[in-house]
């Protein structure tokens, strides 16, 4: 069976621009979460959708949305792109409490 | 204090030993735990998951929890240089996972 996967897989941003990244979860899990992790440090967590609900919400700022579709993939928005921004994006799926990171997505802000 | 506590490392240790890796979380209606292992350049792989105090084992590698003490481990037997890898500790939180920094595995052949 397919894993987790993430589109792009990598990308490059000016200060500013708005970023999509999407996600699809592996087939039958119903959550989806996203979180950012920069060098040295481990994930952060951002949101969790289940059944296209938000579930939950990390300390991020209004700048980051996300929604999940009927087919239990999601999208990750970022929008007015700080340099603070560059990072790994992780997406994990889960159908009860492990979660499954896809390969991420690497997001450089110049 | 953070939430979940890993030394950061390197741990280093020869090939055929015993790998130790230690973590401490501060939350303490935490009810499942994790570790993951990250190559570098890659994303965190789920190797082990712990919901209940004591050991648990799976191959070469055994969880041990106790939430007394509010403590997780990992003990890697046989310890190859493939095990080389930033191991990541993950407890729950309020819908969601909190990981810590991670550890530095290295093991020298």
């Amino acid at each position: 069976d397919a894993g987790v996967t993430q589109s792009p897989t990598h990308l490059i941003k000016t200060r500013g621009q708005h970023v999509t990244l999407r996600c699809s979860p592996i087939s039958g899990h119903k959550s989806v979460s996203w979180y950012q992790q920069v060098l040295g440090q481990g994930p952060q967590f951002i949101f969790q959708y289940y059944e296209k609900e938000e579930r939950g919400r990390g300390n991020f700022p209004d700048r980051f949305s996300a929604r999940q579709f009927p087919n239990y993939s999601s999208e990750l928005n970022v929008n007015a792109l700080l340099l603070g921004d560059s990072a790994l994006y992780l997406c994990a799926s889960s159908l009860d409490h492990e979660q499954f990171f896809g390969p991420g997505t690497r997001l450089t802000v110049l | 204090q953070k939430e979940v506590e890993q030394n950061s490392g390197p741990l280093s240790v020869p090939e055929g030993a015993i790998a130790s890796l230690n973590c401490t979380y501060s939350d303490r209606v935490s009810q499942s735990f994790f570790w993951y292992r990250q190559y570098s350049g890659k994303s965190p792989e789920l190797i082990m998951s712990i919901y209940s105090n004591g050991d648990k084992e799976d191959g070469r590698f055994t969880a041990q929890l106790n939430k007394a003490s509010q403590y997780v481990s990992l003990l890697i037997r046989d310890s190859q240089p493939s095990d080389s890898a930033t191991y990541l500790c993950a407890v729950t939180g309020f819908q969601k996972l909190v990981f810590g920094t991670g550890t530095r595995l290295l093991v020298s052949p």
